[in-house]
């Protein structure tokens, strides 16, 4: 089965600070997909990051940076100095290879305070 | 980017009635649409899955006849929760896969209908 665990229900930090969002999946295919969403407060899922299992580099996107470690079947997202713009609900999802299923995690609720 | 638009975004009905929540790609044709439930403050859940010319695919749990999905075209899927009542009320989302696309492209999802059934 597969399964999605964001364990931070909610997190926030003063603007500037970095943060770092966890999430952990467990899956026994081989080949299988991670996402990264935002869901701002207008309900929209905004797409931010996509990993295939078969690719471990680590990706930095200006003040976005993502950390896969398939050892610890770990897909964490990193935001350097924050903004108050950052605060939205953050999903990590998983996609199994030839499935379209989105298994998503309960998401992660960042408040970024001025 | 490919864009999918949901209409309407918030709708508020009495009970007993039904509502209908529209799903359009915009630029690209979609032969697959995807329905998702989300309960606030929780995660999202597929619901049903939606192929352009044939029945939909629903997820166990799901009420066939509560939740009809029809995907007439490559560029609209419709939701229709028949005979709402309070606890249908959600937040519903759907999202879309350009057609021909891969398992590890992006799936692009729709703003999201608020569905308060009063």
């Amino acid at each position: 089965a597969q399964k999605v665990t964001q364990a931070q229900t909610e997190i926030s930090v003063v603007e500037k600070e970095d943060v770092t969002l966890d999430c952990v999946y467990e899956t026994r295919d081989t080949t299988y997909y991670l996402f990264w969403y935002k869901q701002p407060p207008s309900g929209e899922l905004v797409f931010l990051i996509r990993r295939n299992s078969f690719d471990e580099q680590n990706e930095i996107s200006g003040r976005y940076s993502w950390n896969f470690q398939k050892s610890t079947s770990s897909f964490n997202f990193t935001i350097t100095a924050s903004q108050v713009v950052d605060s939205a609900v953050y999903f990590c999802a998983l996609i199994r290879y030839n499935f379209n299923k989105f298994y998503f995690g309960s998401g992660t609720k960042l408040n970024v305070k001025p | 980017g490919a864009v999918v638009s949901q209409h309407p975004s918030r709708v508020i009905c009495k009970s007993g009635t039904s509502v209908k929540i529209e799903c359009r790609s915009l630029d690209f044709q979609a032969t697959t649409m995807f329905w998702y439930r989300q309960f606030p403050k929780k995660s999202l859940m597929l619901m049903a899955t939606s192929n352009e010319g044939s029945k939909a695919t629903y997820e166990q749990g799901v009420e066939k006849d509560k939740f009809l999905i029809n995907h007439a075209s490559l560029t609209l899927s419709t939701l229709t929760v028949t005979s709402a009542h309070p606890e249908d009320s959600s937040f519903y989302i759907c999202s879309a896969r350009v057609q021909g696309a891969t398992y590890d492209t992006e799936a692009f999802f729709g703003q999201g209908t608020r569905l308060t059934v009063v």
